[in-house]
């Protein structure tokens, strides 16, 4: 069963910093690209950013970029989002999601998230 | 970036009711369109890839259609399970973006 696991969400202080981590499981992980997407409370979904089974190619959503690094230890079966110089706009729950790529892209199997909450 | 319009961003149908969704991209997409249905404190579950494919287990009442930019989503004959939130996305450019999300509640 494919199943992914999202960690190490919490409360944290506007310009602190936080990572999450995803665990992956049933499936071959290194084969797969993966996406982080994000939710803020009662809003809905924005991309956040996009890693390829490789690590060769990575892209974030602009309002992140040069704030979060995306990361993957294929060794371990493990995605991680390194989340710098936190806003408060960044307050949301993260999922990782895979992406079945295979010509379309879709994100087919989601984590049940991580609420990361930017508050002083 | 590409953006994308859903609508309505809510609706009330009554159960057995047909209902659409639409979602117009600000660019063409081709068929790069996909449809994610999300109820209640769960993570999204895609329904539909590459504007008319259905995902594997997902009941046949769902469908997609459309190309460039005007896309629909249509549940045919609506269940009561049906209640949740409805999102297209688009995967042509290397930035996804979603729509904003349409509520569907059932009467």
């Amino acid at each position: 069963e494919v199943q992914l696991v999202e960690s190490g969400g919490g409360l944290v202080q506007p310009g602190g910093s936080l990572r999450l981590s995803c665990a992956a499981s049933g499936f071959t992980f290194s084969d797969y690209s993966i996406n982080w997407v994000r939710q803020a409370p009662g809003k809905g979904l924005e991309w956040v950013s996009y890693i390829d089974s490789g690590s060769g190619t990575i892209y974030y959503a602009d309002s992140v970029k040069g704030r979060f690094t995306t990361s993957r230890d294929n060794a371990k079966n493990s995605l991680y989002l390194q989340m710098n110089s936190l806003r408060h706009e960044d307050t949301a729950v993260y999922y990782c999601a895979r992406d079945a790529s295979s010509g379309w892209s879709r994100f087919d199997y989601w984590g049940q998230g991580t609420l990361v909450t930017v508050s002083s | 970036d590409i953006q994308m319009t859903q609508s309505p961003s809510s609706l009330s149908a009554s159960v057995g009711d047909r209902v659409t969704i639409t979602c117009r991209a600000s660019q063409s997409i081709s068929r790069y369109l996909n449809w994610y249905q999300q109820k209640a404190g769960k993570a999204p579950k895609l329904l539909i890839y590459a504007a008319s494919s259905l995902q594997s287990g997902v009941p046949s009442r769902f469908s997609g259609s459309g190309s460039g930019t005007d896309f629909t989503l249509t549940i045919n004959s609506l269940q009561p399970e049906d209640l949740a939130s409805y999102y297209c996305q688009q995967t042509r450019s290397p930035t996804w973006t979603f729509g904003q999300g349409t509520k569907v509640e059932v009467k």
